[in-house]
């Protein structure tokens, strides 16, 4: 089956530790994307890239860390100079390389970070 | 300043009725998407427009640009249709409205 697989679904911290959440796509898609959910509001762009090896930051890239080493993995870094770390982070693909959101985004199931 | 609005913010209907969902921007867009997000997260995408009217089984989306709004329509509710509806224009970015949180009883 093809899609987007994300892990942990859950996952706990301690304050001022890194921590790396798993991206994995098997739909040959070239675009992926990093979002962040907070309560109340929108999902929040973190990082997006278009092709292997380049990314680009989002509004709320700071704190964030990326590498697109491989199309099928985008994992991102949670970083202990990110304030509010705790948030639903959601990962997106799509085939459209000419500008995101041109084409369908495909999102995986989540995972859900508490820092403690 | 929100640049989607999306009303109402909370929705309870009975199933069978006819639900729509209204998202009004402020930004000059390409694109709409609606995605549907399920109680546990999960993220689908229903719809990508950009003029007129699209159908896919008992959902209908539609925009007008000049007016900068669009609506999805729910024929028939089912309580399986519970869920939060975002609506994200995409302009130079993505937008994404916080959501109508939508509840279908039986």
């Amino acid at each position: 089956d093809g899609g987007i697989t994300q892990s942990p679904k859950y996952l706990f911290r301690k304050e001022g530790q890194n921590v790396t959440l798993s991206c994995e796509q098997n739909l040959n898609h070239d675009a992926m994307y990093w979002y962040r959910q907070d309560p109340g509001q929108g999902l929040r762009l973190i990082y997006y890239s278009q092709i292997v090896n380049d990314f680009q930051k989002g509004d709320i890239a700071e704190g964030y860390s990326v590498s697109r080493e491989k199309k099928e993995s985008f994992p991102l870094t949670v970083t202990s100079a990110q304030k509010n770390p705790t948030a639903f982070y959601l990962c997106a693909s799509s085939y459209s390389t000419g500008g995101w959101g041109t084409d369908t985004q495909y999102f995986g199931p989540g995972t859900r970070l508490t820092v403690l | 300043k929100n640049e989607v609005e999306q009303s109402p913010q909370n929705l309870t209907a009975q199933e069978g009725e006819f639900i729509t969902i209204n998202c009004s921007y402020s930004v000059g867009i390409s694109a709409l998407h609606w995605l549907q997000q399920h109680p546990g997260g999960g993220i689908v995408s229903l719809f990508m427009l950009s003029s007129g009217k699209k159908k896919h089984g008992r959902l209908i989306a539609t925009i007008n640009i000049q007016e900068k709004h669009s609506s999805l329509h729910i024929t028939a509710s089912h309580p399986r249709d519970s869920a939060v509806y975002i609506c994200a224009p995409l302009g130079n970015q993505f937008y994404f409205g916080t959501g109508t949180s939508l509840t279908v009883i039986p």
